[in-house]
């Protein structure tokens, strides 16, 4: 059963605007860690930002927050004052904890325009 | 900060032969490491989990004799694509569990890109 559900294949913004990346997922377990990655075209995959499940505080990172809204299982990705080198494909991810496991969201194209 | 270094990133080979790709973590101590398969414009497919010292866990599907995978030391995991045939081509991307805050973070490796004529 596919846990982590990423609903836009493609997004456009525009430079120095915000975007909101969408992620929701599916556990039945109390204790997971929400993950977001960023994959160039260069195929890295790079870490950006981490959100506990017993977390009260969204995370943030930089330009990077993570709107963490557990009652409806959705962890989106906001992304501050776009920049060019943002365009990417960018992955949610899940751990379970009982689980030696990650699960990966389809991906979200992000193009920035200038 | 924590770094995993892959190596190939490029590989060409004929169709047969075998392919070994090579996952190291540099300054980190990496007793579990990750090999992922990733098909243009898809996500990533976990293929098997390499632990360090003990055979390889894989997924459903992931052949494990055609995906050779050893741990032998706790820096070092390798994958190794056996007799490989064109459908194997693929991006194959390694990656290794790090502390972050308290929680455990995957770091990737940059990736082995496998073509197979």
């Amino acid at each position: 059963a596919q846990k982590i559900t990423q609903t836009q294949p493609g997004m456009f913004v525009q430079e120095k605007e915000a975007v909101t990346l969408d992620c929701t997922y599916d556990t039945s377990d109390q204790s997971y860690g929400l993950f977001w990655y960023k994959q160039p075209s260069s195929g890295e995959m790079i870490f950006l930002i981490y959100q506990g499940s017993y977390d009260e505080q969204n995370a943030t990172e930089g330009r990077y927050s993570l709107n963490f809204q557990k009652a409806r299982k959705s962890a989106n990705l906001v992304i501050s004052a776009s920049q060019l080198g943002d365009s990417a494909m960018y992955f949610c991810a899940m751990r379970l904890y009982n689980f030696n496991k990650f699960y990966f969201g389809s991906g979200t194209k992000l193009n920035v325009k200038p | 900060g924590a770094v995993v270094s892959q190596h190939p990133s490029w590989v060409i080979c004929k169709s047969g032969t075998s392919v070994k790709i090579e996952c190291r973590s540099l300054d980190f101590q990496a007793t579990t490491m990750f090999w992922y398969r990733q098909f243009p414009k898809q996500s990533l497919m976990l293929m098997a989990t390499s632990n360090e010292g003990s055979k390889a866990t894989y997924e459903q599907g992931v052949e494990k004799d055609k995906f050779l995978i050893n741990h032998a030391s706790l820096t070092l995991s390798t994958l190794t694509v056996t007799s490989a045939h064109p459908e194997d081509s693929s991006f194959y991307i390694c990656s290794a569990r790090r502390l972050y805050s308290g929680a455990n973070v995957l770091t990737f490796g940059a990736g082995s890109r496998l073509t197979v004529l």
